[in-house]
């Protein structure tokens, strides 16, 4: 059984396009995540939901929008798709407080063309 | 706020070498620290955590210890293999708050040769 799961795996699309990446896990965690991975490896946190509602919100274009229907799931809307938005997403899980560690998606593989 | 800094890779060794990548952060308080591993094409697995001021973690033969008065966390092993060529990344997470996110370092890359 796969702890954190995301939907697609690999995702091609034109610039312009929108498009969703959906995330599910059945750790009973009460907290997800989104992380950005560029092309140099460097992880950067998106957004993050507690139990439902949306916690932390780093500097991102207004274009991307999670959405948490329930604490299981979290997913993630893109408008307007730019060049700029190719990269691996990894949606993850954690329990919140106690510095616990978190929980990996295999990500998502953005590409822009 | 909170930062981690971790040593430049790639870093390229042959196998059955010592390895240590280095590590060192700045948080307020004392938070939990990790060392997650990425393989090629894969997520991010946790390699091993610390949670307290020399707390020793452990797995798959590479070690950390939590310093507390360097405030470091760097991850070693006695004898790499090929099949530990990956992606580290050293993070840390505070103990409180629902706001509590991992904050990673960027990423040292380890390529092992026979």
């Amino acid at each position: 059984d796969t702890a954190v799961s995301q939907t697609p795996k690999y995702l091609v699309t034109q610039m312009g396009n929108d498009k969703s990446i959906k995330c599910e896990q059945n750790l009973g965690h009460d907290t997800m995540y989104w992380y950005k991975q560029d092309s140099k490896k460097f992880l950067k946190i998106m957004f993050s939901y507690n139990n439902k509602e949306l916690i932390i919100n780093e500097t991102v274009p207004n274009r991307f929008s999670p959405k948490s229907p329930d604490k299981a799931h979290l997913n993630l809307h893109i408008n307007s798709l730019e060049l700029g938005d190719s990269a691996v997403y990894f949606c993850a899980s954690s329990q919140a407080g106690q510095g616990t560690e978190a929980f990996f998606g295999q990500g998502t593989r953005l590409t822009v063309v | 706020g909170d930062s981690v800094t971790q040593m430049e890779g790639p870093v390229t060794l042959s196998e059955e070498a010592f390895l240590t990548i280095n590590c060192t952060y700045t948080a307020t308080g004392y938070p939990s620290l990790f060392w997650y591993v990425q393989y090629p094409g894969e997520g991010l697995q946790l390699l091993l955590k610390a949670t307290k001021a020399d707390d020793k973690g452990s797995n798959k033969g590479f070690e950390a210890t939590y310093r507390k008065e360097t405030t470091s966390f760097h991850l070693e092993k006695g004898s790499v293999q090929v099949s530990d060529s990956a992606v580290y990344f050293c993070a840390l997470r505070p103990k409180t708050g629902t706001a509590s996110k991992l904050t990673f370092g960027t990423g040292t890359r380890l390529q092992v040769t026979l």
